[in-house]
């Protein structure tokens, strides 16, 4: 079964610094990818998503993330975090060939410390 | 921007109570779903929905559960008899085009608290 796994529930980082949230996947082939973003209060966000070709993606708000199939794994990155980058992330599979529901992990709760 | 919006953002409501959440897809969208939350829980697809009807569901998603597009802007999600375990966050997303994989839309959510 498809399953999607986030292995920090919670992270927190300095402001200015680099960050990078765990995402491992498993399925049969090859899924497609996503990283949402939720903000309290608000819906959910796409930052990027990965569908094929070039294996790092870039996405909104400077993150970017990197497809590394021989590890299932689709972590996400930013460089530089910033105080707005508080929220919870979200990665997401959807499975090729369905009828495009995705599949979650439980998330990672980002907080940035000053 | 357009935007998927979702009523109430909360609902409480006693166990074996019908309730109805609501939500309002972007206007061109032609694919809707509704997803839930529960608390410190991963985010669950419940159901799909195209052409006016459910396209499919989950596990989760039996005969307590109903979905309905009764106008051109609506969507809901019907909870015949709501139970204890039906508290969560429910969240309507909506795409569009072709049921490749276009971005989902994701509406605010709606909170639903069974007492």
């Amino acid at each position: 079964a498809q399953s999607v796994t986030q292995p920090d529930i919670h992270i927190t980082v300095s402001e200015g610094a680099s960050l990078e949230l765990r995402c491992n996947y498993s399925y049969g082939a090859t899924p497609y990818l996503f990283w949402y973003v939720q903000s309290p209060g608000q819906g959910l966000q796409l930052l990027l998503k990965y569908f094929s070709g070039d294996t790092l993606v870039q996405g909104i708000k400077g993150f970017e993330a990197e497809f590394k199939r021989s590890q299932s794994s689709f972590n996400l990155r930013k460089p530089s975090v910033h105080w707005s980058d508080a929220a919870e992330y979200f990665c997401a599979v959807g499975a090729r060939g369905s009828q495009g529901n995705l599949i979650f992990g439980k998330g990672t709760k980002l907080s940035v410390k000053p | 921007e357009p935007e998927v919006t979702q009523t109430p953002s909360h609902q409480v409501t006693q166990m074996g109570q019908e309730v109805i959440l609501r939500c309002v897809p972007i206007s061109n969208h032609l694919y809707f779903y509704w997803y839930r939350q529960i608390l410190g829980q991963k985010v669950e697809f419940l159901v799909s929905f195209y052409n006016n009807e459910i396209s499919e569901k989950s596990e989760i998603f039996d005969d307590q559960f109903s979905v309905e597009r009764p106008d051109g802007s609506n969507f809901t999600l019907k909870i015949r008899s709501t139970k204890l375990e039906d508290s969560a966050m429910y969240f309507c997303a909506s795409t569009g085009g072709s049921m490749g994989y276009n971005e989902q839309f994701f509406g605010p959510g709606t909170r639903l608290t069974v007492l």
